[in-house]
């Protein structure tokens, strides 16, 4: 069974540094690209980024890029999304979903979500 | 960047109800659209893909149609468990644009 599992809900203060991680199960974790999507309260799914774990490279949504970096550890399935400074704006549901890196790319599993909840 | 727009952002619709939202994208692609339905609550899922392609477990109740800039989701038969909001995305070129959604109200 495909499996990705989020770390849990995180409360940070402005200027601190997070890392949230995604761990894919069931299936050849380098197979698959990983996107994360980001859904700020009340509002819609907003993609900003993936990578591809096979070789850890990464592509960003303009609107995130520079403020938060996308990673991987194929050696134990895991993806990472991680801020070095984070702002009140970043308050939000964080999802990671794998994508189909052939064919039409779409986000067929998606985990849990991760919370994060920027507050000082 | 690919943007999209979908109609209507809400509507309300009775059990046994015919469905359909549309989504429009500012360029033109192929078939390179996905729908996905989210719960309140919880994380999306992949409903169609391809524009047309039923994901797997996904009832025959939900379809896709379009091509070019113009899509469709249909669900045939509206039933209790389908009040959600539902997105579009385009994965014809990076970023992965979704479209605002469409929620699904009881009438």
């Amino acid at each position: 069974e495909v499996q990705l599992v989020q770390s849990g809900a995180e409360v940070k203060k402005p200027g601190e540094s997070l890392r949230l991680s995604c761990k894919g199960s069931g299936y050849s974790f380098t197979s698959y690209w990983i996107s994360w999507v980001r859904q700020m309260p009340g509002k819609g799914l907003e993609w900003m980024g993936r990578i591809d774990p096979g070789d850890s490279r990464a592509d960003y949504n303009p609107s995130f890029q520079g403020h938060v970096t996308i990673s991987a550890d194929k050696s134990i399935s895991t993806a990472y999304l991680q801020w070095g400074g984070l702002k009140a704006s970043d308050t939000a549901m964080y999802y990671c979903a794998r994508q189909d890196p052939s064919g039409w790319f779409p986000l067929g599993y998606w985990g849990q979500g991760t919370l994060v909840t920027v507050s000082s | 960047d690919i943007q999209m727009t979908q109609s209507p952002s809400s509507l309300s619709a009775s059990v046994g109800d015919r469905v359909t939202i549309t989504c429009r994208a500012s360029q033109s692609f192929s078939r390179f659209l996905n729908w996905y339905q989210q719960k309140s609550g919880k994380a999306p899922k992949l409903l169609i893909y391809a524009a047309s392609s039923l994901q797997s477990g996904v009832p025959s109740r939900f379809s896709g149609s379009g091509s070019g800039a113009d899509f469709t989701l249909t669900i045939s038969s509206l039933q209790p468990e389908d009040f959600a909001t539902y997105y579009c995305q385009q994965t014809y070129s990076s970023p992965f644009t979704f479209g605002p959604g469409t929620t699904v109200h009881i009438k």
